[in-house]
This record gives structure tokens, sequence and C-alpha cells, in this order.
């Protein structure tokens, strides 16, 4: 079936430094893009989205690169602090659903003083 | 800041027994959802809710759920006999102008542990 994934389930990284989290969707009738913060014990917290008709878009400090031709999805967080330590998660609209999000497995981000 | 709140935060049950999660949704919001993770997996669609209706619903969201909103603030999702397998964090989440339109706020979560 078709799922979205991610390449990398952990991250490590030295604070300061950039990180990026990659992740692969196959459902090419997806339009909208998310990308989720989750911190310990709570829920998804939205970081930034993007449609299908957009490559790139940026927020503060946190940049999402999309590529349809090969269906990959990143995650670029400039200057990575201690407190961006958490699970981030790729989800896609589950071919242009209005309430189904698919999610990817996520990949945990740890930030190293 | 609004958020997303639900109760209760964690509730341990015994298998066959019925659970109600509760949640007050961002109280301008149209669009209502749950979702489960099951622990250290993904984070799993099961329904979303409009207009006094169910819009979407995965194949997890079978005839043992069911979702209300009694009143103008809560919605709450009903497990009708609980299997060991329904221990997961559900998390409800709104949307003030649905999903294409606009992000998903999710609240903290309900954790259910059933025995």
């Amino acid at each position: 079936g078709e799922s979205v994934g991610l390449h990398l389930p952990t991250l490590s990284v030295q604070e300061g430094d950039n990180s990026i989290i990659n992740c692969a969707y196959s459902n090419s009738a997806s339009d909208y893009f998310i990308w989720y913060k989750q911190e310990s014990g709570k829920g998804p917290q939205f970081i930034i989205d993007i449609r299908s008709n957009m490559d790139k878009r940026q927020g503060q400090r946190v940049t999402v690169l999309l590529n349809k031709t090969v269906k990959h999805l990143s995650l670029q967080i400039a200057a990575t602090q201690p407190g961006d330590s958490a699970v981030y998660f790729c989800a896609e609209n589950d071919g242009g659903s209005q309430g189904n999000l698919i999610f990817g497995k996520g990949t945990k981000l740890s930030v190293k003083p | 800041e609004p958020e997303v709140t639900q109760t209760p935060s964690h509730q341990v049950t015994q298998m066959g027994q019925e659970v109600i999660l509760r949640c007050v949704p961002i109280s301008n919001h149209l669009y209502f959802y749950w979702y489960r993770q099951i622990l250290g997996q993904k984070v799993e669609f099961l329904v979303s809710f409009y207009n006094n209706e169910i819009s979407e619903k995965s194949e997890i969201f079978d005839d043992q759920f069911s979702v209300e909103r009694p009143d103008g603030s809560n919605f709450t999702l009903k497990i009708r006999s609980t299997k060991l397998e329904d221990s997961a964090m559900y998390f409800c989440a709104s949307s003030g102008t649905g999903l294409n339109t606009g992000e998903l706020f999710f609240g903290e979560g309900s954790r259910l542990t059933v025995l």
C-alpha cells in the first residue's frame, strides 16, 4: 500500500548545527504535507506545511523542501537548539483527503550541547 | 493561546469495558478528528467529523468505535468493548477550516491502557 516513511529513525546533532530530516512519500495524489514535532508525552505540534504547488517554504529557523519528482520531503532546522530535541513526523493528506493525515514513523532528533 | 484539551490524561480499564474519551476542541473550530498512537509507533488516523457527522473514517474505526458531539463544546470518542490492542495514546485534533486549508491542532492525548 501507499505510505509515508522516513529514511533515518534517529539523528544526533551538535547544538548550533543545522539538521536535516528526510521523508519519502508514495501517494502521488497527496497534495498537502505537514511536519509535526512531538515531545515526550505530548501531542504532535505543527511546525510547517507545504502544498504540492510549491517546492520550498520557510518558517522561523525551519525550511521544508518538496521534490515531487522523487516524492521526497525534507525538514531543515537551522542552528539546532536543545529545545528542538523531539520526534519529528512528516504527514501527508491521503490522496487529497480532507481529514486523513498519514504519518510517517518519525525521526528522533537529539541535540547535544 | 487556545488549545485542545483532553480528559482523562490516563485511563486504565479491563478488557470488554466501555471507555469514553473526551475532548474540548478550540472554540471556533468546525472540524474535529481522532487519531491514535500505539506506543513506539506512528500516529494513525481514526475519524474526522464535520457538521455533526463523520466525514471520513479509517479501517481501524470499526463498529466498536463511535464519536459524538453532545453539546457545543465537547467531542467524544467511545469504545464500546475494549480490547487489549486498543491500548494506545488517543489524540483529539481540531481545525478551523479543514485539513487542506489549515493546520490541525492536537491535544496532549489520553493514554488508554486495557488490561
